[in-house]
């Protein structure tokens, strides 16, 4: 079944202390994005990946790191989480390549970070 | 910059009746229109798309779309409403930028309820 694959689903820690998120996805997809959901805001893109080793920001990226080096993988890495990154996040791929604006992307179910 | 608003947080809609959810945008050259729907734990599902050419698009469980280039527009209809159409929509447009069409933006959703 095609499908992205985050973990843990739900997360309650403290002030900085790190965490990572991991992201799979097993439909080959070239193109991964995080996003972060809050009530109002909709959905806001931390960061995406075009490709392995390729990396770009998106609207929200501070407080936020993230890696591709394999394709089906892509974690989002909170170094010193605050309270501010308390939120609902979301991962996403996408086909890649010269049609890649017009693929809809699949996501995953979700991950609730609580930062106390 | 593109955007996108969802003018309606909400929507309330008796069973069986059409159902419509609104959404304007603004973006550079031609938009990338897509709808997506969030059910309560889930990750967000596509439902359909606008990349060119006719200005209906249909897609899955029986929604379809208009899109209207003057008005900078792409509402979701559907002519009759289920209560398992209960969730939360939103509205997303990928156009040209900077970074060559790579991030979607999101509008702020749309909480469907259909009222049995």
């Amino acid at each position: 079944e095609a499908q992205v694959t985050q973990n843990p689903r739900y997360l309650i820690t403290v002030t900085g202390k790190k965490l990572t998120v991991t992201c799979s996805q097993n439909m080959n997809h070239e193109y991964m994005s995080w996003y972060r959901q809050d009530p109002g805001l909709g959905l806001r893109q931390i960061y995406y990946s075009m490709n392995v080793e390729v990396t770009d920001k998106g609207d929200v990226p501070e407080g936020y790191k993230v890696s591709r080096k394999e394709k089906r993988n892509f974690p989002l890495i909170l170094e010193s989480p605050s309270p501010n990154q308390t939120s609902l996040y979301f991962c996403a791929s996408s086909l890649g390549g010269v049609n890649r604006v017009t693929q809809p992307q699949h996501f995953g179910d979700g991950t609730r970070l609580s930062i106390l | 910059a593109q955007s996108v608003a969802q003018p309606e947080d909400q929507v309330n809609v008796a069973e069986g009746n059409p159902l419509t959810v609104k959404c304007t945008y603004s973006v550079s050259g031609n938009p990338y229109l897509f709808w997506y729907v969030q059910y309560p734990n889930r990750g967000l599902q596509f439902l359909l798309k606008y990349i060119t050419g006719d200005n209906l698009v249909k897609g899955s469980y029986g929604f379809e779309a208009e899109f209207n280039k003057s008005q900078t527009s792409f509402h979701l209809k559907k002519p009759s409403a289920l209560v398992s159409d209960s969730a939360l929509y939103f509205c997303a447009v990928r156009g040209l930028s900077d970074n060559y069409g790579q991030n979607f933006v999101f509008g702020p959703g749309t909480r469907l309820s259909v009222l049995p």
